[in-house]
């Protein structure tokens, strides 16, 4: 079974600070992995996706994520971030065949001014 | 632009209410899913559709069903509202029948059973 572990539930920076979201996920089969940002109030919509080739993503919003399989990790980077950043944010994978996808559990960005 | 549209956005019930929770979308997309959020748990997925008239059970199905009678309505019934049914509530669709296809949610349900 698939699973996801995002490291950190709370991460705070101070704005213009980076900032890297950890996730690690666990598959025995090829993953198509997700980052999607849920912010105050809001449904979630998606940052980046990896599906395959380049395992460096870029995504809206500056963000940007990269795919390592042998460590099984999905992190999620931003150099510079804003206050606008502030938000939760979800790691997801599926695999190949698969219609469903299974999230972690949300690191909540706190942005400091 | 996509656009999942939710019944409600806040919701009071009491214990034993039938409650029904609905999401339109407006892309004709195949996918439909319910979600419940949680604090520190995420997302679960509850039930999902491929098709009219199709469903599939999620990682939590117990204590709902759902309904898909039109491609762009997807309906979550609550058949007895308890208190650990307290949580927010959301839709996501997707096109195609192919992994990777981005999911687009709703605004969101917050439902709360007294």
């Amino acid at each position: 079974a698939q699973s996801v572990t995002q490291l950190d539930s709370q991460v705070p920076v101070f704005e213009e600070a980076p900032v890297e979201l950890r996730c690690n996920y666990s598959s025995s089969v090829s993953v198509y992995l997700f980052w999607y940002v849920q912010y105050p109030n809001q449904g979630l919509q998606l940052l980046l996706k990896y599906l395959s080739g380049s395992t460096l993503v870029k995504g809206i919003n500056g963000f940007e994520a990269e795919f390592n399989k042998s460590q099984t990790s999905f992190h999620l980077r931003k150099p510079s971030v804003h206050i606008s950043d502030t938000a939760e944010y979800f790691c997801a994978v599926t695999n190949q065949g698969a219609q469903k996808l299974v999230f972690g559990q949300g690191t909540r960005l706190t942005i400091n001014p | 632009d996509v656009k999942v549209t939710q019944s409600s956005r806040y919701l009071v019930k009491r214990t034993g209410e039938k409650v029904f929770l609905e999401c339109v979308q407006d892309m004709d997309h195949e996918n439909m899913f319910w979600y419940r959020q949680d604090p520190g748990l995420g997302l679960r997925l509850i039930y999902f559709s491929y098709d009219v008239k199709m469903k599939e059970k999620g990682d939590i199905p117990e204590g709902y069903s759902v309904s898909r009678e039109k491609k762009e309505r997807f309906s979550l019934i609550l058949e007895s509202a308890s208190t650990n049914q307290t949580s927010m509530y959301l839709c996501a669709s997707s096109s195609e029948v192919l992994a990777g296809e981005t999911q687009y949610f709703g605004p969101g349900t917050r439902l709360l059973v007294l």
